[in-house]
This record gives structure tokens, C-alpha cells and sequence, in this order.
């Protein structure tokens, strides 16, 4: 099992409309998650990084954390073609180095 | 705030030629560094992570001595890539982490992409 998973896509989305992006974690452990945008040929920038448990919004983002299921997702309300891009979950891995685990990412294309 | 450079931000070498990457957080402190490497359409794995004054850690199958890293300042991280060869050829991102914050937030380079041929 990876440590991170993320369904690849691509998930279509007409404009105006709801994306939900779906993250699955393994380690029980971990503490800090964190989405990320990539456009192509870009480097990831951050949109949202969430802690407790429940929900997180941030303009048209919210994040949403559950431990005991170890599921984070990210919702994009009101999807416009520029949010078309790859969404990267990251999940901390607790030690020495605190580094990043990241998903493959999932690919959102926002149709106009 | 929490802006990182890098630069080059794209570089065409012969091959068995170094390259250098510079990665400078302009507006924070980073003990710690990161540098990872993408390849067309798969995601970020981590190659080492950097930390001022001392060794960098590298990740399972990263040759040390084919990726020089050097974390000399509290603002500037360096990825060499000696003897460079056409399969290194790749996008090289690095990331820094605000050392007077607690969270595990990286913030992320422009990336370099790298050419050899």
C-alpha cells in the first residue's frame, strides 16, 4: 500500500461546479496535511494545510480532515478553468526530518 | 512572503559535464531544505534533504556522491549534479521550511529543468 494515495484522474468538472479531490494516508502518526497546486511544467504551490480534524475553508478551498479514517479531501466550490491542474496531497512524516510524503497527484480539468 | 528561488531555471549541458541549482529562501530562514526531482508526468520524490551547517540526508538510491548538496547559509542550499548524463535529465524542484515557524509547511522553488545531452 502506498503511503499516500490519490486517484490519478483525470476528473472532469463543468465551470461553476464542485470538485472534491480524495486523499487516503497510511501512517496513523501523521500530523500535518497539506494540498498543493502544480500547473504544468510548474512547480507545486500551496493552497491549504489542515490539522484537526473537520473542515477547513479558505475562499472557494476547503480542506477536510478525518483521522480515524485517515482521509483528507479538498473542495474547490465554484471550479473555474484556471483551477485546471494537478492536485498534490502531502502528508508529514514525524521524525528527524519532518519531510513530506507526496500523492501522484489527481489531474482537475475544469471544462468550460 | 515565503518566497524561494532557484536558479538556472533551465540548463542544457553536455553530457559528463556539473551542473549547479541554487535554492535561496528570499524572505525567511530555512534550516532545512529540500530537493526533489520530477519526471515527465509522475509526482515529486524526494532526493535529500538539506540542513544548515551539516550532512544532507539523502533518500534511499540517491548517490551522495552524484548529488553534491551543500547548505552553507540559513538562506542558500546548492544541488550539484556531477558528471551528468542524459537520464538525469529532469525537472529539479527544491523547497525550504520557515525555521521561526513550527509547522512542517515547504515552500516550493520555481523548479530547474535540466537538459543534458
Amino acid at each position: 500500500q502506498k503511503e499516500v494515495e490519490q486517484n490519478s484522474g483525470p476528473l472532469s468538472v463543468p465551470e461553476g461546479a464542485i470538485a472534491s479531490l480524495n486523499c487516503t494516508y497510511s501512517d496513523r502518526v501523521s500530523q500535518s496535511f497539506f494540498w498543493y497546486r502544480q500547473y504544468s511544467g510548474k512547480s507545486p504551490e500551496l493552497i491549504m494545510s489542515i490539522y484537526s480534524n473537520g473542515d477547513k475553508e479558505d475562499g472557494r478551498f476547503t480542506a477536510q480532515l478525518n483521522k480515524a479514517s485517515q482521509y483528507v479531501s479538498l473542495l474547490i466550490r465554484d471550479s473555474q478553468p484556471s483551477d485546471s491542474a494537478t492536485y498534490l496531497c502531502a502528508v508529514n512524516v514525524r521524525g528527524a526530518t519532518n519531510k513530506l510524503i507526496f500523492g501522484t497527484g489527481t489531474l482537475l480539468a475544469v471544462q468550460p | 512572503g515565503a518566497v524561494v528561488s532557484q536558479h538556472p531555471s533551465r540548463v542544457i549541458c553536455k553530457s559528463g559535464t556539473s551542473v549547479k541549482i541554487e535554492c535561496r529562501s528570499l524572505d525567511f530562514q530555512a534550516t532545512t531544505m529540500f530537493w526533489y526531482r520530477q519526471f515527465p508526468k509522475q509526482s515529486l520524490m524526494l532526493m535529500a534533504t538539506s540542513n544548515e551547517g551539516s550532512k544532507a540526508t539523502y533518500e534511499q538510491g540517491v548517490e551522495k556522491d552524484k548529488f553534491l548538496i551543500n547548505h552553507a547559509s540559513l538562506t542558500l542550499s546548492t544541488l550539484t549534479v556531477t558528471s551528468a548524463h542524459p537520464e538525469d535529465s529532469s525537472f529539479y524542484i527544491c523547497s525550504a521550511r520557515d525555521s521561526e515557524k513550527s509547522t512542517d509547511t515547504q515552500y516550493f522553488g520555481p523548479g530547474t529543468r535540466l537538459t543534458v545531452l
